[in-house]
Order: C-alpha cells, then structure tokens, then sequence
C-alpha cells in the first residue's frame, strides 16, 4: 500500500527549530515529487514547499524561504522538512503529499504549535 | 505568483439537487505545448487530509463517483456534484500546480439545506 507518514510535530517557542519527518511506503521516494502542505487550525490549505524526484529542484513559498528546508535520506525513503526561525503563524498541521502535478496520496499531517 | 479564486465560499444544497464550486485562477493555467490545464480538485472531510477527486481540470480520479465532474480551460473552472449525497459534505479546494508556488483556492464548504 503507497503511504505516507509525518512525525515530528511538538509544541515549540518562537524563534525555534523543529524537524518534521515524512516516511513513505510502498514506493520509492526518489521516483517522485514531494509537497509539503500546511493548514492552520480552521483554515485553508496552504502549500510550503516541493522537491522534485532526484532533488535537484526545491520550491518554497516566500512565507517560509529562507526559514524552511526540504531534503531527502533515499536510503530510509523519509523526506525531511527543517522548520527554522518559526512564528506563532506557521503553527499548524503539516502534510506531506506525493505528486509532480496534482497531489494523489497524503499523509495525515503532524500538527506544529508555535507559542510562548 | 498565481491566485486562486472559489466561490461560493459556502454553499447549501438540498440532497439530490445539483452543486456547483466555481474557481478562477489569475492567470491562465492552460499549457499550449500538450493542451493541459493544470488543476485539480480536492475534497477534505473533517480531521481528515485532503483527497484528489480531479485532475487536469476534468479527469476523474480513480475510484471517485461519477457524479463528481470538473470543467473550463483557461483561467475559469469548475466542480460538478450532479446529485448531492450525504458524504459529499466537506472542505472542497481548487489547486493550480502549473508553477510554484502551487497554490490552492480558500476552500468552499459544501453543506445540506
């Protein structure tokens, strides 16, 4: 069965890191892109960020550029998204999600809190 | 960066009748080169994730009930529910994924009159 699984999400201070960790199952993640969607609590979906099957091509959105970084470990088949500089705005439930073009499988999200 | 547009934002339907979400992109989204238009649909049910019902503005996920259909071209979309039921209450989101940053419509909520 094609998965995925997030991990990672904690309550956090302002200003501080968190690694949010996304384990796929039943396919390679070095054969597909990967998204990275945020949806804060009663909100829209926001999308984050992207990195293309072999991780030459990384997209951000200008909210989080600069503060947020994508990468992968082929060898465990999880894809990481490093949550740096965080603001109270980005708490929220994270989702990652597989797709070059429309997004067909979705974890179920990790929730970030981000509050003094 | 592109914008995406729904309306309704809300929208009550009576079981049965016919619902119609409209999503308007702010640029075109329609690739000339192999006639696509990049959009799908997606329908998120309470703490659930999302699931894509459409691609490509029109085609059909596998598994997905045919009375769930998508149209236009362009800048100018929409979603079909030819005959509300009950489980079709959810979020429902438009996404352009034609250039970063990909982004989705503000959601329409789809309930029972």
């Amino acid at each position: 069965e094609v998965q995925l699984v997030e991990s990672g999400g904690d309550l956090v201070q302002p200003g501080g890191s968190l690694r949010l960790s996304c384990a796929a199952s039943g396919f390679s993640i070095s054969s597909y892109w990967i998204h990275w969607v945020r949806q804060a609590p009663g909100k829209g979906l926001v999308w984050v960020a992207r990195i293309n099957n072999d991780g030459s091509s990384i997209s951000y959105a200008d909210s989080v550029k600069g503060r947020f970084t994508v990468s992968r470990d082929n060898a465990k088949n999880t894809l990481y998204l490093q949550l740096n500089s965080l603001r109270v705005e980005d708490t929220a439930r994270y989702f990652c999600a597989k797709g070059a073009y429309h997004l067909d499988v979705w974890g179920k999200g990790t929730t970030v809190t981000v509050s003094s | 960066d592109i914008v995406m547009t729904q309306s309704p934002d809300s929208l009550a339907v009576s079981l049965g009748e016919r619902a119609t979400i409209n999503c308007k992109s702010s640029q075109s989204i329609l690739y000339r080169s192999n006639n696509k238009n990049y959009l799908a649909w997606y329908q998120q049910k309470p703490g659930q994730p999302p699931k894509v019902l459409i691609s490509w503005a029109s085609t059909r996920e596998s598994g997905v009930p045919d009375r769930f259909s998508g149209s236009g071209s362009g800048t100018d979309f929409t979603l079909t529910i030819s005959s509300l039921q009950a489980e079709d209450v959810a979020l429902y989101y438009c996404q352009q994924h034609y250039n970063a940053p990909y982004s989705f419509g503000q959601g329409t909520q789809l309930e029972i009159k």
